[in-house]
């Protein structure tokens, strides 16, 4: 049972690129979401989806992107990345669509902008 | 505004050396409190989850406990192995967005 999955583990880019972090989970849930986790601060959300073609935006959605075209994906677009954007990203997913079940982590994708 | 603060943001304890945890938190309507363990370079891994005033769970050494105003978890006779951040989450009723609120965790050193 794989769970979450993120791609890729780590990435560097420079200001200005735009990327996708890919997020897959295999368990059905209706509920997924990408938090963002940087040094003293606790995890914040940047967008969340119900189902699929439902997304609406967290605390921290500026310069990022969303889609959810299936339950099982739900990837993670940066416009033109920002050196503010340096930080470790989570996908999680979670039963029922309130999101208020516990949730299911991915491994995080580490994001360096230089 | 919606808060969740976590102390100590520290603890070192010796194996074998009970203590526990705090969350305070600040919401309009507590929906639910989440507790989370984290280990490094991972994500989090899902530990309880409590809704209401009183309530109680227990997992291994590990007991969480709420308040209408903070959680506890209570850590006895902790391992080397549970060594890691503990984080603490809520879901507020009156947010306009469906969203947990996360404190910045507690880092949990327990040596043998």
């Amino acid at each position: 049972n794989a769970g979450v999955t993120q791609t890729p583990k780590f990435q560097v880019l420079k200001t200005g690129q735009s990327m996708t972090l890919q997020c897959a989970q295999d368990m059905n849930h209706e509920y997924m979401s990408w938090y963002r986790q940087d040094p003293g601060m606790g995890l914040r959300l940047i967008h969340y989806s119900v189902g699929a073609g439902i997304t609406d935006q967290g605390e921290v959605p500026n310069g990022y992107n969303v889609s959810r075209s299936t339950t099982e994906d739900f990837p993670l677009r940066l416009l033109s990345a920002a050196p503010s954007q340096t930080s470790v990203y989570f996908c999680a997913s979670s039963y029922g669509r309130t999101g208020n079940t516990e949730a299911f982590f991915g491994q995080g994708t580490r994001l360096t902008v230089v | 505004e919606d808060q969740v603060t976590q102390s100590p943001e520290a603890l070192r304890l010796q194996e074998g050396e009970s203590s526990s945890l705090n969350c305070s938190y600040t919401v309009s309507g507590l929906r639910g409190l989440f507790w989370y363990r984290q280990d490094p370079g991972k994500g989090p891994e899902f530990l309880f989850t409590l809704y209401s005033a009183g309530e109680e769970k227990e997992k291994e050494r590990l007991k969480a406990t709420l308040t209408k105003k903070e959680s506890f978890l209570h850590i006895t006779a902790p391992k080397p192995e549970d060594s890691a951040t503990y984080l603490c989450a809520v879901r507020d009723y009156g947010g306009a967005t469906n969203k947990l609120i996360f404190g910045t965790g507690t880092l949990l050193a327990v040596q043998p």
